[in-house]
């Protein structure tokens, strides 16, 4: 059973478009994340939720909206599609804090995003 | 802003040729040093979280170390299979949630 499942792996779209990336964990965490990875590989946190309240949000564009229906899940939602938008999408949960123990974040295998 | 240095960018070594990767940090008050392992189309997976200066740990050939202001992974006589790149990330005092990752080391090890 795979822990942090995300959906869809690869998503090509034209500028302009909406599209919606989703992500489910079963490992009984109540706490999600959506990373970005740019192709300069840095990871950046874009938001967390915490038991379905938002706990992170960095600086993001508003095109980006993120919702969490239950803690095990946590969808992306973004509008407008543009040309740097195209990167790789990564959810993650961890169980509260990171803050030591098994306390860490479990990453998804990332939904790859390619804006024309 | 804090940041996560990470060197070399890029490692190639022969199978059995050990070597160390560099983490240096500026993450305010840091609480905490992550390593992740991250293979070619995957997510990172975790490896170790390191709290305090002088603390170590291992698994199979790698071994973490931290200082004050950097981490190491050390990894010893490696295989193909360690082939990876390796992430290490900051967590800052003001936020129990947020990892502040490097760039990462993209290590090959040739048989």
């Amino acid at each position: 059973d795979t822990a942090v499942s995300q959906t869809p792996k690869y998503l090509v779209t034209q500028m302009g478009n909406d599209k919606s990336i989703k992500c489910e964990q079963n490992l009984g965490h109540d706490t999600m994340y959506w990373y970005k990875q740019d192709s300069k590989k840095f990871l950046k946190i874009m938001f967390s939720y915490n038991n379905k309240e938002l706990i992170i949000n960095e600086t993001v564009p508003n095109r980006f909206s993120p919702k969490s229906p239950d803690k095990a899940h946590l969808n992306l939602h973004i509008n407008s599609l543009e040309l740097g938008d195209s990167a790789v999408y990564f959810c993650a949960s961890s169980l509260g804090q990171l803050i030591g123990g098994a306390n860490v974040l479990t990453f998804g295998a990332g939904s790859r995003l390619t804006v024309l | 802003e804090d940041q996560v240095t990470q060197s070399p960018e890029a490692l190639r070594l022969q199978e059995g040729e050990s070597s160390s990767l560099n983490c240096s940090y500026t993450v305010s008050g840091l609480r905490g040093l992550f390593w992740y392992r991250q293979d070619p189309g995957k997510g990172p997976e975790f490896l170790f979280t390191l709290y305090s200066a002088g603390e170590e740990k291992e698994k199979e050939r790698l071994k973490a170390t931290l200082t004050k202001k950097e981490s190491f992974l050390h990894i010893t006589a490696p295989k193909p299979e360690d082939s990876a790149t390796y992430l290490c990330a900051g967590r800052e005092a003001a936020s129990n949630y947020k990892l502040t990752f490097g760039k990462g080391t993209l290590l090959t090890v040739n048989p």
